[in-house]
This record gives structure tokens, sequence and C-alpha cells, in this order.
């Protein structure tokens, strides 16, 4: 069945430096892919999104490309802030239905 | 825009007890989702549906969950009786009827079975 791989954490870094979190998929069909975080104590909140091969999605100086020549969609953030510390989800929805499914998530703590 | 609401956002209840979970959707979100979250993992689908109707619900433990969506708009999630295993955030999610769309989450309610 369909599914998201994430790279295991918890991630430390210091502020500043640069970001990577793996997300790998298996899907058939052609899925959307997902980044969604939470931050402590709130609900999951969507950060990017990218509807199809070579899609790159962005916000809040995250980015993230969908590529299906590697089945990946990769978190990338150039600089770090404290503030980014959150449980990270990278997540699909299946073709023809939007049934959601999500990685196990990646804890992510940026230190001062 | 009004967020998705649920209530109540913590529940304490001992094994063997039942609890119901209440959501409100985002006004117009004709697809609606109840996810689990155990400590540590990620979200897993209970149940979804589309109106009022059940689209999915394989991964959902009949024998003790039960959700209903009356008339299409707030929906509830029971468990009967709780086991210990239950202990996870509960969340409800909206979206709107088209492919390729994001789903909006709710806070969650915390259910710990002692």
């Amino acid at each position: 069945g369909d599914s998201v791989t994430q790279m295991e954490g918890p991630v430390t870094l210091s502020e500043e430096a640069f970001l990577t979190i793996n997300c790998t998929y298996t899907a058939t069909g052609y899925p959307s892919l997902f980044w969604y975080v939470q931050y402590p104590g709130e609900g999951l909140q969507l950060l990017l999104k990218a509807t199809k091969a070579d899609d790159k999605g962005s916000n809040k100086g995250f980015e993230a490309t969908y590529r299906k020549e590697t089945t990946s969609f990769h978190l990338e953030k150039g600089s770090v802030q404290v503030s980014d510390s959150a449980v990270y989800f990278c997540a699909l929805t299946r073709w023809g239905n939007n049934d959601m499914r999500f990685g196990a998530g990646t804890r992510l703590t940026v230190k001062p | 825009e009004a967020g998705v609401a649920q209530s109540p956002r913590y529940k304490i209840i001992e094994k063997r007890q039942s609890v119901a979970f209440w959501c409100n959707p985002i006004s117009g979100h004709a697809t609606l989702y109840w996810y689990q979250q155990i400590l540590g993992q990620g979200p897993k689908l209970l149940i979804q549906f589309q109106n009022n109707g059940v689209v999915d619900d394989s991964q959902l433990p009949k024998d003790r969950f039960s959700a209903e969506r009356l008339k299409g708009v707030d929906s509830t999630l029971k468990i009967q009786p709780a086991k210990l295993e239950d202990s996870a955030v509960y969340l409800c999610a909206s979206s709107v009827q088209a492919p390729n769309t994001e789903a909006f989450f709710g806070q969650g309610t915390r259910l710990t079975v002692v």
C-alpha cells in the first residue's frame, strides 16, 4: 500500500545551520506530497505541498521538491531558527480519494 | 475563517469505560477525517467521511470504535469499551472535496486510559 518513510530523529541543530529531513514514498498513481509541522501543544499545520513531479513547494524559508525518479520529497531550510523547533511530518494523498498517509515524524530541536 | 473545532481537549478514563469525541469541521468542507496519533508516531487514519457517507474505515477497530457524521457536518467518534492501548491524541481534520488538496487539522483530544 501507499506509504511514507521519514528519516529518524531526533535532529538537533545550532541556529543558522542547514536543515535536511529526508522523506521517501511508495505510491501507485500520482500522489500529492505534503509537509506538516506540529509545534508543541498544537495541532498539525500545513507547511508546504507539491502536487506533481518537479513541483517545488516553499513556505517560511522551507523548500521541498517532488522527485518522481527518486520517489522523494526532502525538506530543506538554509538557516534554521530556534522557533523552527517542532515535529515535522511528511505525508501523501492517494490519487483519487484524498486519503492522507503520514510518516512517523521527525523532531527538530534548534539550539541558540 | 474558523478552523476545525474539537472537544474535549483532554480526557482521562478508566479501561472498559466509554468515551466520545466531537468535531466540527471548517464550513463547506465535505471531507472529514479522524486520525489516531500515538505518542512518537505519525497520525493513522481511522475513518474518512465524504459528506455523511463513509469512504474508508478499513483501519477502524470496529469492535470498539464507532463514528458518525449526521447531516454531513459535525462528527462524533466513540470508543466503547476503552483499552489501555487506546491512549493517544485523536485528531479531526477536514478538506474540500477536490483532488490534491490538503487537510486542515483541529488541535486534537488527548485521551489517557488508566
